[in-house]
């Protein structure tokens, strides 16, 4: 059974640019979930999608959004790059999210995006 | 109050050794606290977790133990080896909720 899987892998982009980050969740998986991390701040969550609606929203700018499709693959945008937002962006899915205790949640390896 | 406080930022141990990491939380609302292993490339990956209505929970040489009045958990790895060096998070959540809040991460050395 394949992973979460997350393109690309790392990336280069110019301050004041916009950056669209793909996640494949795993098959049969109905939530993704977006999390940001830095050396500084650690493991933060950015949003988390069920069914095509975002369910959960951390605490971020509006420049970082994020999509889900029908078939559940997930996309996040960060658009007008500061430096700060270089980062590994982490993509997680998990099966059911529906209350029930103990969802394990799975983490791809991550998208890591320098902005120069 | 949605904090989660993790200690201490690194630690060496010796092979064989019983490395603790330890971790306080806020919020009375979780109800769900797992562990995450990172190795160097790569996503964080469950090793264990634990529901507040359990003092301890193992699952081969990882052991959490929880003290629900002090709202403190913690992660004790028995008989510790080199292949465990990596960066332990804890985290909680509540209700289901997939939003996990981390700690600040370990990271751990296991020397031969």
């Amino acid at each position: 059974k394949a992973g979460v899987t997350q393109t690309p892998r790392y990336l280069i982009k110019t301050r004041g640019q916009q950056v669209t980050l793909s996640c494949s969740p795993i098959s049969g998986h109905r939530s993704v979930s977006w999390y940001q991390q830095t050396p500084g701040q650690g493991l933060q969550f950015l949003f988390e999608y069920f069914s095509e609606t975002q369910r959960n929203k951390g605490n971020f700018p509006g420049r970082f959004s994020g999509r889900q499709f029908s078939n559940s693959r997930s996309e996040m945008n960060v658009s007008t790059l500061e430096l700060g937002d270089s980062a590994l962006y982490l993509c997680a899915s998990s099966l059911d999210p529906t209350g029930t205790w103990g969802n394990t949640i799975y983490f791809g390896e991550g998208s890591w995006l320098t902005v120069v | 109050q949605q904090q989660v406080k993790q200690s201490p930022q690194s630690l060496i141990v010796q092979k064989g050794g019983i490395p603790i990491i330890n971790c306080a939380y806020e919020n009375t609302a979780f109800d769900y606290f797992p562990w995450y292993q990172q190795f160097p490339g790569k996503g964080p990956a469950l090793l264990i977790a634990i529901r507040p209505d359990v003092s301890e929970k193992k699952e081969g040489r990882f052991t959490i133990s929880f003290n629900k009045s002090a709202k403190q958990f913690s992660l004790h790895i028995m008989d510790s080896q080199p292949g465990d060096s990596a960066t332990y998070f804890c985290a909680a959540s509540s209700g289901g909720n997939e939003k996990l809040t981390f700690g600040t991460g370990t990271r751990l050395t296991i020397i031969p």
